[in-house]
């Protein structure tokens, strides 16, 4: 089993709608990242988190420390969020990362 | 601008050509680190480094070297490529190893 797991692995919308992607961590942690990537492109780090919530404009993370758990949600969706987004965490007292498998998202106009 | 450079962004090669791909970044940023991306298996930490002189392996080492000899540059050695490590790899940087991640924009890697 994965040490980070995310959900859905892949993900279709209209624009416009309410997005939320879920990951799911089985060890303890001191960071957990939520990743960027468009088709073809490079990675851009969205958010690092270690508690709490974190909004950027559409984007709003959050993270349960006690249950293990962040959500990425997109609040009115648009075409260029179709990416595919990973989750990632650092290992408390490791300076190792480790990612989850990606969810793809596509966002219809 | 602050940015990670990674080079070659494309390269071909045969079995046991020793390649290098080097790794730049420009924000002196302490923690570097390597990842290869494999469809199906996502991102795969290969080694990170800490500072200058300390590195460490990440999760798929076997088969790369590093070096970190100085704060911004920090390359990835492949000393006999074999045709498993045809991937996608990625560099990134970050001011220390819990925080905010400064990825290139990858260098896609085959070998025949």
């Amino acid at each position: 089993k994965n040490e980070v797991e995310q959900s859905p692995q892949n993900l279709t919308a209209q624009e416009g709608e309410f997005i939320t992607i879920n990951c799911s961590y089985s060890v303890g942690i001191s960071a957990l990242h939520w990743l960027q990537q468009h088709p073809g492109g490079g990675i851009v780090s969205l958010f690092m988190l270690s508690s709490g919530k974190k909004k950027h404009g559409r984007l709003i993370a959050t993270i349960n420390i006690q249950e293990k758990h962040s959500s990425l949600h997109i609040t009115a969706s648009h075409p260029r969020d179709s990416a595919v987004y990973i989750c990632a965490v650092t290992v408390g007292g490791n300076e190792k990362l480790t990612f989850g498998t990606g969810t793809r998202l596509t966002i219809i106009p | 601008e602050a940015q990670v450079t990674q080079n070659p962004r494309y390269l071909i090669t045969v079995t046991g050509k020793k390649l290098t791909v080097t790794c730049s970044q420009n924000m002196n940023h302490e923690y570097m680190s390597w990842y290869r991306q494999d469809p199906g298996l996502g991102l795969r930490q290969i080694y990170y480094s800490m500072n200058v002189e300390v590195t460490d392996k990440g999760d798929v080492p076997e088969g790369y070297k590093v070096s970190r000899k100085e704060k911004r540059n920090f390359p990835l050695i492949l000393e006999s490529p074999s045709p498993n490590q045809t991937s996608l790899y990625f560099c990134a940087s970050s001011l220390n190893w819990a925080g905010e991640l400064f990825f290139g924009e990858g260098s896609r890697l085959t070998v025949l």
